[in-house]
């Protein structure tokens, strides 16, 4: 069974770092094909789709955002890592994690997500 | 940047067929998904690679595509269907994830 655990603090100060840490279980990220996304959902508006890494290492992230978005895994630990720099009071929002399945090509899709976490951006 | 276009909202009655469009100039060359998030919870996928739907969804959830537009359907729309609906795709260069920009399914 594939569980995603999203973690990291509720509030961040406008200009600070956000990191955010999705822990899961029922899959290895060295599995060829699989991926963890991540994406995020302000209050009542859209998903927007933010950055993914692949088994393979390979990681692809969001023109708008890239400049500030940094992704990592931890594969023994079953961990994936999202920074996101420069935090503004418009980056709110709930931020979830998500597995991206083996098959078929990149950049894929998201078959499991974890509950999310809220995330409030205020001085 | 790429774009997938949604309409903001599409209301049926029960037992009616819904029908949820998306547009974007890449979609002829890329899979499509849909998913369905209820308030408060995580989206679910519901159909993926175009047409394709995931096991424990219901058969009255089905997709197609033509040309440059995807179609969810839901057949026999039933209450527990009110959500709101992504599709989500690729760019034409197969680089980066795309959001629609959501549809409000509305059950009279």
């Amino acid at each position: 069974q594939i569980t995603l655990k999203e973690s990291g603090p509720t509030l961040v100060k406008p200009t600070q770092t956000l990191t955010l840490t999705c822990t899961f279980s029922g899959f290895s990220l060295s599995t060829s094909g699989v991926g963890v996304g991540w994406i995020r959902q302000p209050p009542g508006k859209a998903l927007e789709w933010l950055a993914l890494i692949y088994w393979d290492d390979d990681k692809r992230y969001s023109p708008s955002l890239k400049s500030r978005l940094t992704i990592t895994k931890d594969t023994s630990k079953n961990q994936v890592v999202l920074t996101m720099t420069n935090m503004d009071p418009v980056d709110t929002a709930t931020y979830y994690c998500a597995h991206r399945p083996g098959d078929g090509g990149k950049p894929g899709y998201f078959d499991l997500w974890g509950r999310g976490t809220l995330v409030t951006v205020s001085s | 940047s790429y774009e997938l276009t949604q309409p903001p909202s599409v209301s049926v009655s029960p037992g009616q067929t819904a029908r949820i469009t998306c547009s974007g100039d890449a979609l002829p060359k890329q899979y499509a998904y849909w998913y369905q998030q209820k308030p408060g919870q995580a989206p679910v996928v519901v159909i993926y690679k175009d047409s394709e739907r995931p096991s424990g969804i219901p058969e009255r959830f089905s997709g197609s595509s033509s040309g440059t537009t995807l179609t969810l359907t839901i057949s026999g729309v039933q209450a527990e269907d009110e959500a709101d609906y992504y599709c989500q795709s690729a760019d034409s260069s197969v680089t980066y994830v795309v959001f629609g920009g959501g549809t409000k399914l509305t059950v009279l």
